[in-house]
C-alpha cells in the first residue's frame, strides 16, 4: 500500500526552531513535496525535493533521504505567521498525481 | 504569470440540490487539472484529475461528476447533492514536477 505518515500536531515557540517529520511507503517515488496551509485558506507550495540531501529557501528548508523513505521540513526564527498546517506529498512514478499525508497542525506560542 | 481562478468562495446549498463548481486556469496550455475535497481537519482527497479536454479520471465513486469542455476550464458537478458532500473543494493544476500543483482559492460547501 501506499501510505505517508506526519505527527498530527506539534507546538513551538515564536523565534525558536521545530523540524516536521514525515515518513512514506510508497511504490516508488519521483519527488517530496511540502506545502503549508492556513486555516481556511488553499495550500501554498513551500517546497520540493527529489534527490537526498538539504534544500534550503530562507527560513525554510527540506530534507530528503530517499533510501530511509524519510523528509523533514525544519523550520528557524519562527513567526506567529507560521501557524498552519504542514502537508507532506509524494510523487510515484509515471503517475500525475500526488498521494498526501493528512499534515501536521503547528501551534506558535508567544 | 500563471493564475488560477476559482469560484464561488462559499456556497450553502440544501441537500438533494444540484452543484456546480467552476475553475479556470490562465497562462499555460494543456495543463494537468484535479479536484480535491478536504473535510474539516483532514487530509486532501483526490476526487477528479484530467490530462486534457474530455479526459476525466474519477478516483472516488459518489455522486459527484467533473467535465472539461475547454482546455483550461474544469467543473465539478453533482445532481443531488448529499449532507456528507460537505467540505472545502480545491481545484489544482500542475504542468511540470518540479512545481508540484497550485491551487485555486477554494470552494467551502455546506450542505443543509
Amino acid at each position: 500500500g501506499q501510505n505517508i505518515d506526519q505527527p498530527t500536531e506539534m507546538t513551538a515557540t515564536e523565534g525558536a526552531i521545530v523540524q516536521i517529520n514525515c515518513t512514506y511507503q510508497t511504490s516508488g517515488f519521483n519527488g517530496l513535496f511540502w506545502y503549508q496551509q492556513h486555516a481556511g485558506e488553499a495550500p501554498t507550495f513551500l517546497s520540493y525535493n527529489v534527490l537526498d540531501g538539504l534544500e534550503e529557501k530562507g527560513r525554510f528548508s527540506s530534507f530528503l533521504s530517499r533510501s530511509k523513505g524519510y523528509s523533514y521540513l525544519l523550520l528557524k526564527e519562527l513567526q506567529m505567521k507560521d501557524s498552519a498546517s504542514y502537508l507532506c506529498a509524494v510523487r510515484p512514478p509515471s503517475n500525475y498525481q500526488l498521494i498526501w499525508g493528512a499534515g501536521t497542525k503547528l501551534i506558535i506560542k508567544p | 504569470s500563471q493564475t488560477i481562478h476559482q469560484w464561488p468562495a462559499t456556497l450553502v446549498q440544501p441537500v438533494g440540490s444540484p452543484l456546480s463548481l467552476e475553475c479556470t486556469v490562465e497562462g499555460t496550455s494543456n495543463p494537468n487539472l484535479y479536484w480535491y475535497r478536504q473535510a474539516a481537519g483532514r487530509g486532501l482527497q483526490l476526487l477528479f484529475y484530467s490530462v486534457g479536454i474530455g479526459q476525466i479520471s474519477s478516483e472516488v465513486p459518489q455522486n459527484l461528476s467533473a467535465s472539461r469542455p475547454q482546455d483550461r476550464q474544469f467543473i465539478l458537478s453533482s445532481k443531488k447533492l448529499l449532507l456528507s458532500d460537505s467540505g472545502f473543494y480545491l481545484c489544482a493544476w500542475s504542468v511540470s514536477s518540479r512545481n508540484g500543483y497550485t491551487f485555486g482559492s477554494g470552494t467551502r460547501l455546506t450542505v443543509v
